[in-house]
């Protein structure tokens, strides 16, 4: 277990509406990135977030938004939903890049999000 | 896009060492090879990582060539439980590019 957790498992959603995922990183872990993994397919980086900050950002549209909190936990926004948006989503934590200035990242179990 | 090759699918008898290859002929000199694995439906697990010299941590170990231009992972004794797809991934400090990975299926 990699200490990331995800809430909600899984939820159903229809077009148009709005949807918030969360993430809890894993203690001592002060990064956390989002991916989205459609069905067959690798996952691909939404955006990143730092000391609550965005770090960087996938090929994704601004109706995808996030939050990260002073303990470093985040969320992950999504307007205006669309069926197409069906995917498990995933978070993953990492710590300061350090010595190697790369950082390794642990991911959570993901939220199954069904857009109808 | 992701910048290594791997084959599609591997089987592999349980018990047995599962060699899985990785090319990535464009690496950069600070660049990681870093693995992950999926099994079905759940997040991704990472494996281990390495910069040019052999690697070996308690899942697995990592082999580069020389000139890095490819690598192995291996685990050593596969048991039904390491079926799953794997992903071998060329990073800096950027974000994972997941690629289609090989579907490694091990087999009783």
């Amino acid at each position: 277990e990699t200490g990331v957790t995800q809430s909600p498992t899984h939820l159903i959603k229809t077009r148009g509406q709005q949807v918030t995922l969360r993430c809890s990183s894993q203690s001592g872990h002060n990064t956390v990135s989002w991916y989205q993994q459609a069905l067959g397919q690798g996952p691909q980086f939404i955006f990143q977030y730092y000391r609550e900050e965005e770090n960087g950002r996938g090929n994704f549209p601004p109706r995808f938004s996030g939050l990260q909190f002073p303990n470093y936990s985040s969320e992950l926004n999504v307007n205006a939903l669309e069926l197409d948006d069906s995917a498990l989503y995933l978070c993953a934590s990492s710590p300061a890049p350090g010595l190697q200035r790369v950082d390794t990242q642990y991911f959570g179990p993901g939220t199954r999000l069904t857009v109808l | 896009d992701a910048k290594t090759t791997q084959p599609t699918s591997m089987d592999c008898a349980e018990g047995r060492a599962a060699n899985l290859p990785c090319n990535h002929s464009t690496i950069s000199g600070n660049e990681y090879v870093y693995w992950y694995r999926q099994i079905h439906s759940q997040g991704p697990q990472y494996i281990i990582h390495g910069l040019k010299n052999n690697e070996t941590n308690e899942m697995a170990s990592l082999i580069i060539t020389e000139d890095r231009k490819s690598s192995t992972l291996i685990l050593p004794h596969a048991t039904l439980r390491d079926t799953a797809v794997y992903y071998c991934i060329v990073r800096g400090n950027t974000p994972l590019v997941f690629g289609k990975g090989t579907r490694l299926s091990v087999i009783a």
